[in-house]
C-alpha cells in the first residue's frame, strides 16, 4: 500500500463550482499534513497546512480525518486561476507526497 | 538568500558522464531534502539532511548516487555514470526543524541524459 495516495483525477470544474477531493495516508501515527499546488512544469508550493480541527483559508478548507485517515481539501467558488495539480504531504520527518489531483477550472 | 537556490536550471549530460547539483536552502532551515519527479510522475523521496547528517538515504536509487551537506548550508546530489532513466527533475527543500511552517521548494534542475 501507497504511503499516500490520491484520486488523480481530473476534476474539470466551470468557474464558480466546489470541488472537493481526499487523499487518505498509510501511517496512523502521522502528524502533520499539508496540501501542496504544484503548476505544470513548476515547483510544488505550499496552499496550506492541515490543522487537527480543520482550517479555511479564505475560499480553501482544509480537514482532517484520523479515524479514516484521510485528508481533504476543499474549493468554493473556483477561478480559473485554481487550475492545477493539488499534492497531499504527509510529514513523518520524510515528506510523503501524493502523486497528485488535477484540477481544470473552465471558463 | 530569500528562497532555496538551486543550480544549474536546467543540465544535458551525455550517458556515462558524472553531474552535480547544487542547493542553496532558505538560510536558518536546518532540514533539506532532495526528491526527483519524472515527467507526468509523483515527487520521489531521494535524502534527507538535518543539518550536515543524513537520516535517511534510503531513497538513493543506486550507489551511482550520493549527497553531501557542509556547513549545515549547501547541499550537492552527485550522480555518478549518468543514464537515460537518471533524467527528471531534481527538486530540493528546506525548512525550520520540525517543518512546522511547510517547505519550501526550490525551482529545481531539469536533468537530461542522452
Amino acid at each position: 500500500r501507497k504511503e499516500v495516495e490520491q484520486d488523480p483525477g481530473p476534476f474539470n470544474v466551470p468557474e464558480g463550482a466546489t470541488v472537493a477531493f481526499n487523499c487518505t495516508y498509510s501511517n496512523s501515527a502521522s502528524q502533520s499534513f499539508f496540501w501542496y499546488r504544484q503548476d505544470c512544469r513548476k515547483e510544488p508550493k505550499l496552499l496550506m497546512s492541515v490543522y487537527s480541527s480543520g482550517n479555511e483559508d479564505g475560499r480553501f478548507t482544509a480537514q482532517l480525518n484520523r479515524a479514516s485517515q484521510y485528508i481533504s481539501l476543499l474549493i468554493r467558488d473556483s477561478k480559473l486561476s485554481d487550475s492545477a495539480t493539488y499534492l497531499c504531504v504527509v510529514d513523518d520527518y520524510k515528506l510523503s507526497f501524493g502523486a497528485g489531483t488535477t484540477v481544470t477550472v473552465r471558463a | 538568500g530569500a528562497g532555496v537556490s538551486q543550480s544549474p536550471s536546467n543540465k544535458v549530460t551525455e550517458k556515462g558522464k558524472d553531474v552535480e547539483l547544487r542547493c542553496d536552502p532558505i538560510s536558518g532551515h536546518t532540514a533539506l531534502y532532495w526528491y526527483r519527479q519524472s515527467l507526468g510522475q509523483g515527487l520521489e523521496f531521494l535524502i534527507y539532511f538535518q543539518g550536515n547528517s543524513a537520516p535517511d538515504k534510503s531513497g538513493l536509487p543506486s550507489d551511482r548516487f550520493s549527497a553531501e551537506r557542509t556547513g549545515g548550508s549547501v547541499s550537492t546530489l552527485t550522480i555518478q555514470r549518468t543514464q537515460q532513466e537518471d533524467s527528471a527533475v531534481y527538486l530540493c527543500a528546506s525548512s525550520f526543524i520540525g517543518g512546522h511552517y511547510g517547505y519550501t521548494f526550490g525551482s529545481g534542475t531539469r536533468l537530461t541524459v542522452v
